[in-house]
């Protein structure tokens, strides 16, 4: 399988749930992004991870809670979600996070709803 | 902090129309402006990537300028197809050693009519 994909496509969770969203890349990429896009605001980033490192957090609440074990994987661990959260999560790589010349290749995104 | 906006929010024409997609951003210090199309569960790709010292770009029938002092950037599309029918996003990345990180637009949802 090529490019960036996500799993699950879709979930519901009750607001006292535990879940996590995977974003895996087969692209070779040393940077992976989690954004968020709600139906009332613009795509916003959440987090960057270069070579496995977390270089930004983009004040996201505590209960959204980033993993990144290779270059290759990024999960997003969700838990006691506000139903505020609902929106598209998409997930995004690019050859290297400091580098601004890179395109970043976005993956399908996960839809979550919060009951 | 830079904000980007996009004018219309939603288009509706018929087939064979050029159009054109705007948007606008408060700080005028960008490293780079993309353009990306969005399609309903695909995500987004890629379609133009502006360099702050580049006026414009083309792929095909698509065209993108760039005025980076009055902070515009404009996406033209030529003879409209009912496949162009998608969400446009604008977004830019700033000039301050941030690395990789993109500031996007609200978007414009864009619907070519057979």
């Amino acid at each position: 399988e090529t490019g960036v994909t996500q799993t699950p496509r879709h979930l519901v969770m009750g607001m006292t749930n535990k879940k996590s969203l995977k974003c895996e890349q087969h692209l070779g990429h040393n940077a992976m992004y989690w954004y968020k896009q709600s139906a009332k605001k613009p795509l916003e980033l959440m987090f960057v991870y270069n070579f496995k490192e977390q270089t930004e957090n983009n004040s996201v609440p505590s209960r959204f809670s980033p993993e990144c074990p290779n270059s290759s994987h990024l999960f997003l661990h969700l838990h006691t979600l506000q139903p505020e959260d609902s929106a598209l999560y998409l997930c995004a790589s690019s050859p290297e996070g400091a580098r601004p010349t890179d395109t970043q290749y976005f993956g399908p995104g996960t839809r979550l709803t919060v009951l | 902090k830079q904000e980007v906006t996009q004018i219309p929010a939603a288009l509706s024409v018929p087939e064979g129309e050029n159009l054109v997609l705007n948007c606008s951003f408060t700080d005028s210090a960008i490293y780079n402006l993309q353009w990306f199309r969005q399609d309903p569960g695909k995500g987004l790709t890629s379609l133009l990537l502006i360099q702050s010292s580049q006026r414009e770009q083309t792929s095909g029938r698509l065209n993108a300028s760039l005025d980076k002092s009055s902070g515009r950037s404009t996406l033209y599309i030529a003879a409209s197809q009912p496949g162009d029918s998608a969400t446009y996003l604008c977004a830019v990345r700033e000039n301050n050693n941030a690395g990789n990180m993109l500031t996007f637009g609200g978007g414009t949802r864009l619907m070519v009519k057979p």
